[in-house]
């Protein structure tokens, strides 16, 4: 069975810094891979996704990860924070079920 | 764009009462979720659906039971609710079929005491 760890519960980084938040899964299958985002008192909304196709996918707000099979990574990144980037984040991969990390929670320093 | 409403959005009740949690969708997704959220675990997947009175557990059904009568409506019920089932849950459909994409509702906070 699948499954997904995210490296670090907490990341915190100062507004304008790089954000980048690991994501390591298990797949005996080539994985469709989910970064989820919850804002305070919200559902989960998706960032964005890798199903096929180019392995660098882009998502809303400004981020992005790579699916890296050879390190079955798929992080994700933002090249500058900004304090409204702060909420937690899911990293999730399916096989059919839909398998999620732990979440890393995001704060961002002014 | 799906749409999903979940009711009630916040409960508190008492040890050993039944509860009943509705999520209910505006379009025509045969696949239905329900998890829950606790903190350094995710979210959870407690049971599914893939059409009218066709569910299945999830990895912590123990406690819960579900039950969908009509396409947009699927059900979640503490028979009798308990500390440990002090959660928030959230609902979801999948709205994607291949990859299993899913589009979650606002969530239910519930608390036991």
């Amino acid at each position: 069975a699948q499954s997904v760890t995210q490296l670090g519960s907490h990341v915190s980084v100062s507004e304008g810094a790089l954000v980048l938040l690991r994501c390591n899964y298990s797949s005996s299958v080539p994985p469709y891979l989910f970064w989820y985002v919850q804002y305070p008192n919200q559902g989960l909304q998706l960032l964005l996704k890798y199903t096929t196709g180019a392995t660098l996918v882009k998502g809303i707000n400004g981020f992005e990860a790579e699916f890296k099979k050879s390190e079955t990574s798929f992080h994700l990144t933002k090249p500058s924070a900004h304090m409204s980037d702060a909420a937690e984040y899911f990293c999730a991969v399916s096989e059919g079920d839909m398998r999620f990390g732990a979440g890393t929670r995001l704060t961002v320093k002014p | 764009d799906a749409g999903i409403t979940q009711s009630p959005r916040h409960k508190v009740t008492e040890t050993g009462t039944p509860v009943t949690l509705r999520c209910h969708q505006t379009e025509n997704h045969r696949y239905m979720y329900w998890y829950r959220q606790d903190p350094g675990h995710g979210l959870r997947l407690i049971h599914y659906s893939y059409g009218v009175k066709d569910t299945d557990k999830g990895e912590v059904s123990d406690g819960y039971s579900v039950s969908r009568s009509k396409t947009e409506d699927f059900l979640l019920t503490l028979e009798s609710a308990t500390s440990s089932q002090t959660s928030v849950y959230f609902c979801a459909i999948s709205v994607i079929r291949e990859t299993n994409e899913q589009f979650f509702g606002p969530g239910t906070r519930l608390t036991v005491l």
